[in-house]
């Protein structure tokens, strides 16, 4: 099946910082979609990209289908930002969602 | 429009004993997928459903799990006769009846095994 890959696994940032997550995958996707896991356990829908840039707020994405990479860009980063950030795909083949490992995302006031 | 809803969201069952979870999706999703998050580790697919229909369940153990989708009421993931390594978060989530649609989430259920 296919492999998704998320760097770096854990990031401790200073508030009002930027960062890049990566995400990078082994196949061709239908779906990619980021999400936020909170320190309580809820999965936050983020983006929802399988190609091209979106932006909302602070946060904004860009998958590169052809070269099977996406980026999840963070700026003016804040304590509430804290958490596991998660990056998922869908190959071509069927519905379900491949999840990566995981960013690890601690931001310090 | 509510989100995913799921049911119980903590429970906590003797090992040998059988636990039900449930899942309302959104309304007009017609889709469900079952996702285990064991400690420390990502989510791991499941069971696809549609109304009556099990589509993909190539990532359900091979035991004591099931899970049906009936034409009316909830989604249920039934796991029997428990055992401490079934402890973990189960999250649902759907999507619309078009293929390959954002899937959203409900906020898991955390079953314990004691």
């Amino acid at each position: 099946g296919i492999q998704v890959e998320q760097s770096p696994p854990d990031l401790i940032l200073q508030e009002g910082a930027n960062s890049t997550l990566r995400c990078n995958f082994s196949d061709s996707v239908n779906n990619l979609q980021w999400f936020h896991q909170n320190p309580w356990g809820q999965l936050i829908n983020l983006f929802y990209i399988p190609s091209g840039t979106k932006q909302n707020g602070r946060l904004s994405a860009t998958t590169v289908a052809t070269e099977r990479y996406s980026l999840l860009y963070i700026s003016s980063s804040q304590t509430t930002d804290s958490g596991v950030y998660f990056c998922a795909v869908g190959e071509n083949a069927g519905n379900m969602l491949t999840f990566g490992g995981g960013t690890r995302l601690m931001v310090k006031p | 429009n509510a989100g995913v809803m799921q049911n119980p969201r903590h429970l906590v069952r003797r090992r040998g004993q059988e636990a039900r979870l449930r899942c309302s999706p959104m309304k007009g999703h017609s889709h469900v997928y079952w996702y285990r998050q064991l400690p420390e580790e990502g989510l791991k697919f499941m069971v696809y459903l549609q109304k009556e229909n099990i589509i993909d369940e190539s990532g359900m153990p091979k035991e004591r799990f099931s899970a049906e989708f009936p034409k009316e009421g909830p989604s249920i993931l039934r796991i029997q006769q428990v055992v401490r390594g079934d402890s973990a978060a189960y999250f649902c989530a759907s999507s619309p009846p078009n293929a390959y649609n954002e899937q959203f989430f409900g906020p898991g259920t955390r079953l314990t095994v004691l």
